[in-house]
């Protein structure tokens, strides 16, 4: 199947500064890309989707101003947690939607982040 | 998206077949049955989809039934790696191949030695 790698693959910051967390398809051009959030013992909530050339759309409740998504190019998608808190700290989970191949959706292999 | 309805929790036994359950009474015409499992602190994986056939491949076989009401994920030969938490999805395809891909609470599967 298709590649999709995430990265860092985990992350500890400390609280008020910001990180960026990066998504790759790495074996096809991805227009649409997903990006989720994952609390332990939970299921994958939807946060946003990021499309190629224009601005992401948000799921209700996610703040844009504070998860900042980036879709420069058709292999690149890029979530950036600005003034990380505590709460913040989840398992973040990127996914590339393949065209032309029934839009089968691949995932990367997640980022853990932590803030302390 | 048509919601769908999962067992939270399920055992086999390694070596046996494992049959994973999915009600989605509301799927829509044009909506696929699509199955992913999440190893822990892994990303989903994709195992398979289909439309109203079965379908098999190297990892599952799929069996929807003929009203397309409820679907059965079969993992011919249970290993201890394949202990997971599986999610049944159902989802329009287009050709832009856009289209959300929304989890519900899944089934966890535990494999037994």
């Amino acid at each position: 199947g298709a590649v999709v790698s995430q990265h860092p693959s985990w992350v500890i910051c400390k609280s008020g500064t910001s990180v960026k967390i990066e998504c790759r398809s790495l074996d096809f051009q991805a227009t649409t890309m997903f990006w989720y959030r994952q609390f332990p013992k939970q299921s994958l909530m939807l946060m946003a989707t990021s499309n190629e050339g224009s601005k992401a759309t948000y799921e209700q409740g996610v703040e844009k101003d504070k998860f900042l998504i980036n879709h420069a190019s058709l292999t690149l998608s890029t979530l950036t947690v600005t003034s990380a808190h505590p709460e913040d700290s989840s398992f973040y989970i990127c996914s590339a939607v393949k065209p032309l191949q029934g839009g089968e959706a691949f995932f990367g292999q997640g980022t853990r982040l932590t803030v302390v | 998206d048509a919601k769908t309805t999962q067992p939270p929790s399920m055992d086999c036994a390694e070596g046996r077949a494992a049959n994973l359950p999915c009600n989605h009474s509301t799927i829509s015409g044009n909506e696929y049955v699509y199955w992913y499992r999440q190893i822990h602190s892994q990303g989903p994986q994709y195992i398979i989809h289909g439309l109203k056939n079965n379908e098999t491949n190297e990892m599952a076989s799929l069996i929807i039934t003929e009203d397309r009401k409820s679907s059965t994920l079969i993992l011919p030969h249970a290993t201890l790696r394949d202990t997971a938490v599986y999610y049944c999805i159902v989802r329009v395809v287009n050709s832009g191949g856009y289209q959300k891909v929304t989890f519900g609470t899944g089934t966890k599967l535990q494999v037994i030695p």
